[in-house]
This record gives structure tokens, C-alpha cells and sequence, in this order.
């Protein structure tokens, strides 16, 4: 059974903060992603990564950055947390191959004050 | 540039009517489409992918490339099918990595 988990289930920091979310998936999969989910705009994906030390843009990048320095992990940092940066961030993994799916953690939603 | 767009934010109706959540995408190429599924206090998952043409609990999708819709149907809704339904659209190549999802059909069937 896949287990991706997310660190926290709610977190609540305040404007300028440095933030770190961090994602653990323990199926050996390759590839790994980092969305946000807001109401009416579905989910979105800031970065993704398909291999350890590698990582590509999604489509909103802007303000977030990403570590992958080992295969299980993958971490989300927001350098300096803006009010706008307020959301659910969702992780989610996918074994290597076209035809797979991607399995989500549970989310953890942000608040930035 | 890739697109999904799911025209409903909500969709309600009765336990027992058929069920129609819409999706719209543009894609140059050929692509691949899912359906994932949120239920309340649930992580979301996978609910059915195009090239598989099955049924999961009762639902069906049929990939039109001439309309470049892939609408979500079920014949008799439960209450239980309750939740946010996400349409999802995977590109080729190394955007092939990449799910593109539309902005999500909050479905609620009332008893």
C-alpha cells in the first residue's frame, strides 16, 4: 500500500517566515510533486522532481523553491511566506512510466498571517 | 500550452437521478485523461483514466477527441458519491511527468 505523508496537517506562520513542508513517500517512487489546491482553481503544480538532486518548474513556481536530496523525500520552501502563499499544499508520488498514477499525501494546509 | 476546464463549480441533485460532471480540454497532441476523486476527510485518488475504459462504482468516461471532452457520467447517483471530482489531463515527452487538472466539480447528491 503507497504511503505518502506530509509533515504537518495545518500550519500557521507568519508574513516574511521561511517555511519548509516536506513530503516522505516510502513506495521507491521516482518521481515527486508539489501542488496547491485552492477553491475554484483545482490543483496546480509548483515543481516536480523525477529524480533525486533533479527538478522542473510546474506552472507556478514563483516564490517557492524545492530540495530533493534523497529519493524518499522531497521538500517545499517558501524563502519568504506571503499572504497570497495562504493555501492547501498537496504532495503526491508516481513510480517511473507513463501509464502510472500519481498517489497523493493527506495535505497540509497553510496559513500565512 | 495544455488546459482542463470543468465549467461546473457545483453540481446537486437527487440520490437516484444520472449524474453528467463535464470536461473540457486542449491539448495539440494525443492525450491522456483521468478522473481523481476527493471524498470529505479523504486524500484524493485515482478514480479512472481513459485508456482503461472501465466502469469504477458505477462510473464511466468516454474520451471524445472531436468535441475534446471527457465528461464524467453515472446512471444512478448515491449519496455517497458525494465529493470534489477532479478532471486531469497528462501531456507526452518529458511533460509527460506533468498532470494538468481543471478547477474541480464539487458534487453533492441529496437524499
Amino acid at each position: 500500500d503507497v504511503k505518502v505523508t506530509q509533515s504537518s496537517r495545518y500550519l500557521v506562520k507568519r508574513t516574511g517566515e521561511k517555511v519548509f513542508l516536506e513530503c516522505v513517500q516510502d513506495m521507491d517512487h521516482e518521481n515527486m510533486f508539489w501542488y496547491r489546491q485552492d477553491p475554484g482553481l483545482g490543483l496546480r503544480l509548483i515543481y516536480f522532481s523525477y529524480d533525486v538532486k533533479m527538478k522542473e518548474k510546474g506552472d507556478i513556481p514563483e516564490g517557492y523553491s524545492v530540495s530533493r536530496e534523497k529519493k524518499e523525500r522531497f521538500s517545499l520552501i517558501l524563502e519568504s511566506a506571503s499572504t497570497n502563499q495562504t493555501s492547501m499544499y498537496l504532495c503526491a508520488s508516481r513510480p517511473r512510466g507513463q501509464m502510472n498514477e500519481q498517489f497523493f499525501g493527506p495535505g497540509t494546509r497553510l496559513t500565512v498571517l | 500550452a495544455q488546459r482542463v476546464t470543468q465549467p461546473e463549480k457545483l453540481l446537486s441533485v437527487f440520490k437516484g437521478a444520472p449524474v453528467e460532471l463535464k470536461c473540457n480540454y486542449s491539448y495539440s497532441g494525443s492525450p491522456e485523461l483521468f478522473w481523481y476523486v476527493q471524498y470529505s476527510r479523504q486524500r484524493l485518488q485515482l478514480l479512472l483514466r481513459h485508456i482503461s475504459r472501465e466502469s469504477i462504482k458505477g462510473f464511466t468516461a468516454d474520451l471524445n477527441k472531436g468535441e475534446t471532452s471527457f465528461h464524467l457520467k453515472k446512471p444512478f447517483a448515491q449519496e455517497e458519491d458525494s465529493a470534489m471530482y477532479y478532471c486531469a489531463l497528462k501531456g507526452a515527452g518529458n511533460a509527460g511527468n506533468m498532470l494538468t487538472f481543471g478547477g474541480g466539480t464539487r458534487l453533492m447528491v441529496k437524499p
